[in-house]
């Protein structure tokens, strides 16, 4: 069986500051892929990033990072100096030929 | 590129009627999802197609829930008769493959009342 964690529910910080969004993935398969998506207010999920459980090599995309970490079945989520529309619902998923959401962890910025 | 058509967006109906959803994936999408969303909770799958056949279905409420992928395109799910506990967000995405990313449809709030 699977199972995402999701251990942060709400999470608020002030704009400028970096926050991490924490996911622990759990799965006897060897090869599987891991996703992170984004719910704003708006409802639309919107694609973020995509990792391989066999590339661990870690990531920076503009403001957004990722850090996989195969032996912890961590798979975090940095944004730097955020903003105010980072404002959302972040939801990681997992799994190989089938994904399964966490339960989300949402992000409050304020000005 | 189009995304992920879904119609209607919104939907009222009274508990013990029918209701159908449709939903036109990414052109060249093998795979097309249905996930459930209650408010507050992350999505659950309902079903998932690989072209007309379906991969998973183990969450779908069959005894009221029918799904269909016409021609491996279009996809509508049916809910009859619908139940108070059925409201919720009904998203559509469609991917490449099952390991490859999937994207979403702005979804049909369905409301019981």
């Amino acid at each position: 069986a699977q199972k995402v964690t999701q251990a942060q529910t709400e999470i608020s910080v002030v704009e400028k500051e970096d926050v991490t969004l924490d996911c622990v993935y759990e799965t006897r398969d060897t090869t599987y892929y891991l996703f992170w998506y984004k719910q704003p207010p708006s409802g639309e999920l919107v694609f973020l990033i995509r990792r391989n459980s066999f590339d661990e090599q870690n990531e920076i995309s503009g403001r957004y990072s990722w850090n996989f970490q195969k032996s912890t079945s961590s798979f975090n989520f940095t944004i730097t100096a955020s903003q105010v529309v980072d404002s959302a619902v972040y939801f990681c998923l997992g799994g190989g030929f089938k994904t399964i959401f966490g339960a989300g962890t949402r992000l409050f910025v304020k000005a | 590129e189009a995304g992920v058509a879904q119609s209607p967006r919104y939907k009222i109906i009274e508990k013990r009627q029918s209701v159908a959803f449709w939903c036109n994936p990414i052109s060249g999408h093998a795979t097309l999802y249905w996930y459930q969303q209650i408010l507050g909770q992350g999505p659950k799958l309902l079903i998932q197609f690989q072209n007309n056949g379906v991969v998973d279905d183990s969450q779908l409420p069959k005894d009221r829930f029918s799904a269909e992928r016409l021609k491996g395109v279009d996809s509508t799910l049916k809910i009859q008769p619908a139940k108070l506990e059925d409201s919720a967000v009904y998203l559509c995405a469609s991917s490449y493959g099952g390991n490859t990313e999937a994207f979403f449809g702005q979804g049909t709030r369905l409301t019981v009342v």
